[in-house]
């Protein structure tokens, strides 16, 4: 099976604070995950993916295999952080596997 | 580049209409997906071309959905008849390769009464 779960739907947080947005997959091969994000009026876009280790807009996401989960962390939230976050695993033919999608709310 | 296009931006139809959704995927992308989003599910793939050619339509809902793409420029969604669960944000995506970065077009809100 293939599979992306999101347990959150809506997370909210306080400027400064930390934030973690869950995911968590199920998937028999090697796995290849990401994030994706959609700002208020604005597309849904790539923000990072495992394979690149890389941090954008001060957020990263660590591949755990044994706990099966890539969650995203910042350690100080902004405003601007406020969206819709979408976990995404790269699936058997190729396709992307989004998850149910987590809101972020940043309040000031 | 304008990125993906997709038209109509706002649908509103009545159950039984035909529906059909158009995008205009990046020029030079190889790969274009369909995806459905609702709150409820959040975003499902519904159908996804490569080389113009549908390689997975598994997350097709039904009979009353149907994709196709004549050509590399140009692709089409259309649900008959339609049915108020129907009612959602359809996103068309467009990629260089199949899992590679996904290009999003501003999502056609149909909403079915």
């Amino acid at each position: 099976a293939q599979r992306v779960t999101q347990p959150e739907k809506l997370l909210s947080v306080f400027k400064g604070a930390p934030v973690e947005l869950k995911c968590n997959y199920s998937y028999s091969g090697s796995p290849e995950l990401f994030w994706y994000v959609q700002y208020s009026r604005q597309r849904l876009q790539l923000l990072l993916r495992h394979i690149s280790r890389e941090s954008i807009k001060g957020f990263t996401a660590d591949l755990n295999k044994g706990e099966t989960s890539f969650h995203l962390k910042k350690p100080f939230a902004q405003e601007e952080d406020s969206a819709m976050y979408y976990c995404a695993l790269k699936g058997y033919t190729d396709k992307l596997i989004f998850g149910t999608g987590t809101r972020l709310q940043v309040f000031p | 580049d304008a990125g993906v296009i997709q038209s109509p931006r706002h649908e509103v139809t009545e159950m039984g209409q035909e529906v059909t959704l158009r995008c205009k995927p990046i020029s030079g992308h190889n790969s274009l997906f369909w995806y459905r989003q609702t709150m409820m599910r959040g975003l499902e793939l519904l159908i996804y071309f490569n080389n113009n050619v549908p390689i997975d339509d598994s997350g097709m809902p039904e009979d009353r959905f149907s994709a196709k793409m004549p050509n590399a420029s140009f692709s089409t969604l259309k649900i008959q008849p339609s049915e108020p669960r129907d009612s959602a944000v359809y996103f068309c995506a467009s990629s260089p390769t199949a899992w590679e970065k996904l290009f999003f077009g501003s999502g056609t809100q149909l909403s079915v009464l």
